[in-house]
């Protein structure tokens, strides 16, 4: 059964283009969650979702970032006009339906140049 | 004040040291508590989960919970050198987004 699976792993964008994150579920899970990580520093949420629908997205900021999970296909995190301070490592984790556990993916380490 | 606090360390033992790790929280609700373990430039992994109260032992780790007094704790015997990590608490409601806490540096030294 293979894990979360992210891709790409590490990604370089120039300031203004756009940073497009996917992220595949462990099989059966029906839910999908989106971290940011800043160097030394812990887990920040960002938003939950499961398939075709938003549950949280109140640690989402307001502009240029958005997320969906479509009904077929990996979750995608979308950064539009990337910005230095958005170079972070992006984590996804997946968790089964009705159950509080989480399983991560090995990241999307972004770099804006 | 937030939601969940732990000590970020760090934290240096010796090899075969008893290790204790903890976090303090301050929602009562909380149901579902996990220790995860995150190497450099890796994603977390999840090493242990309690629903509600409780210990749980797996191997030279054991979780322990007390919601009476909104605390949690991480136990690792016999510590190796390969255990150097950062450990993260996190916490949540029934099928709700994790918390985390800040983690914790642990450096284990032959």
């Amino acid at each position: 059964n293979a894990g979360v699976m992210q891709n790409p792993r590490h990604l370089v964008r120039r300031r203004g283009q756009e940073a497009r994150l996917r992220c595949s579920p462990m099989k059966g899970h029906s839910h999908v969650y989106w971290y940011r990580q800043l160097p030394e520093e812990g887990l920040k949420f960002m938003v939950y979702l499961q398939k075709e629908n938003i549950i949280d997205e109140s640690g989402m900021p307001k502009e240029r970032f958005s997320a969906e999970f479509p009904k077929e296909g990996p979750s995608i995190l979308r950064i539009q006009q990337v910005v230095r301070g958005d170079s972070a490592a992006y984590f996804c984790a997946s968790s089964p339906p009705g159950q509080g556990l989480a399983f991560f993916g090995q990241g999307t380490r972004l770099t804006v140049v | 004040q937030k939601e969940v606090e732990q000590d970020p360390g760090p934290l240096s033992v010796p090899e075969g040291a008893i290790v204790s790790l903890n976090c303090t929280y301050s929602n009562s609700a909380f149901q579902y508590f996990m220790w995860y373990r995150q190497y450099s430039r890796k994603g977390p992994e999840l090493l242990m989960y309690t629903y509600s109260s409780g210990n749980k032992e797996d191997g030279r780790f054991t979780a322990q919970v007390d919601k009476s007094s909104k605390y949690i704790s991480l136990f690792i015997r016999d510590s190796q050198p390969s255990d150097s990590a950062t450990y993260l608490c996190a916490m949540n409601l029934q099928a709700d987004k994790l918390i985390f806490g800040t983690g914790t540096r642990l450096q284990v030294f032959p």
